[in-house]
């Protein structure tokens, strides 16, 4: 029962250009989403999160977007940088009045950015 | 703020052997949660505590797991007659405690990786 899916197992995006990571869940309880990013040999690094009030939240060259009744986010990265390359996870908690912050992840999102 | 620290980082270990993993949380974060991580995977929970309190542990944590914070700072995790399907990244993640209805991030450290052989 994967309730956090990442359905693109990899992305290849030129420098300079923008990046789009999609995520979609089914657990309609979830209110608070977030992204996280992974080089190899370490642990997972936040990025940026929403809660389910908003359908947008910005930060510098990252932005995600939460469209509740599609049950789906994305993040998008402007522009991006060879430093972005790394594994991209998409992370759900809730319900936020009960909850302790237990998060399911999707499975990943390889991205590459080329010079 | 030093962030959360793991140790080992790495461990190689036969199988049927017992193993211990280390977590120390950023200071004063009085939740801390272990995750495991296959390969190809995103994380999965395996269990929380509350300060010294484990208020929750998955069904991916098997009798042969067992995890305690006895001061409510650092928290261990051992894993008794090590399997094969053992082999992972095992994640600690901490947090402060947050009103109902609010929300924020988990920090998690660097992984302890585990090879059963």
């Amino acid at each position: 029962d994967q309730q956090v899916k990442q359905n693109s197992p990899s992305l290849s995006v030129q420098e300079g250009r923008i990046s789009i990571l999609n995520c979609d869940y089914t657990n309609s309880m979830f209110d608070y989403f977030l992204w996280y990013k992974k080089y190899p040999a370490e642990g997972p690094t936040f990025l940026i999160s929403i809660s389910s009030i908003k359908d947008k939240n910005e930060d510098g060259r990252f932005t995600v977007f939460l469209n509740k009744s599609a049950k789906h986010l994305s993040l998008h990265i402007v522009p991006s940088q060879p430093g972005d390359s790394a594994v991209y996870f998409c992370a759900a908690s809730g319900p936020g009045g009960t909850s302790y912050g237990k998060l399911t992840f999707g499975q990943g999102t390889i991205l590459t950015v080329h010079p | 703020d030093t962030g959360v620290s793991q140790d080992p980082r790495h461990k190689i270990t036969k199988r049927g052997q017992n193993v211990t993993f280390r977590c120390d949380p950023i200071s004063e974060h009085n939740r801390l949660y272990w995750y495991r991580q296959t390969l190809g995977q995103g994380p999965e929970f395996l269990t929380y505590f509350q300060n010294e309190a484990q208020l929750e542990k998955s069904r991916l944590l098997s009798d042969r797991f067992s995890a305690e914070r006895p001061k409510g700072s650092f928290s261990t995790l051992e894993i008794q007659r090590t399997e094969q399907g053992d082999s992972a990244m095992y994640l600690c993640a901490s947090s402060p405690s947050r009103l109902a209805g609010t929300y924020g991030p988990q920090y998690f450290g660097p992984g302890t990786r585990l090879t059963v052989l």
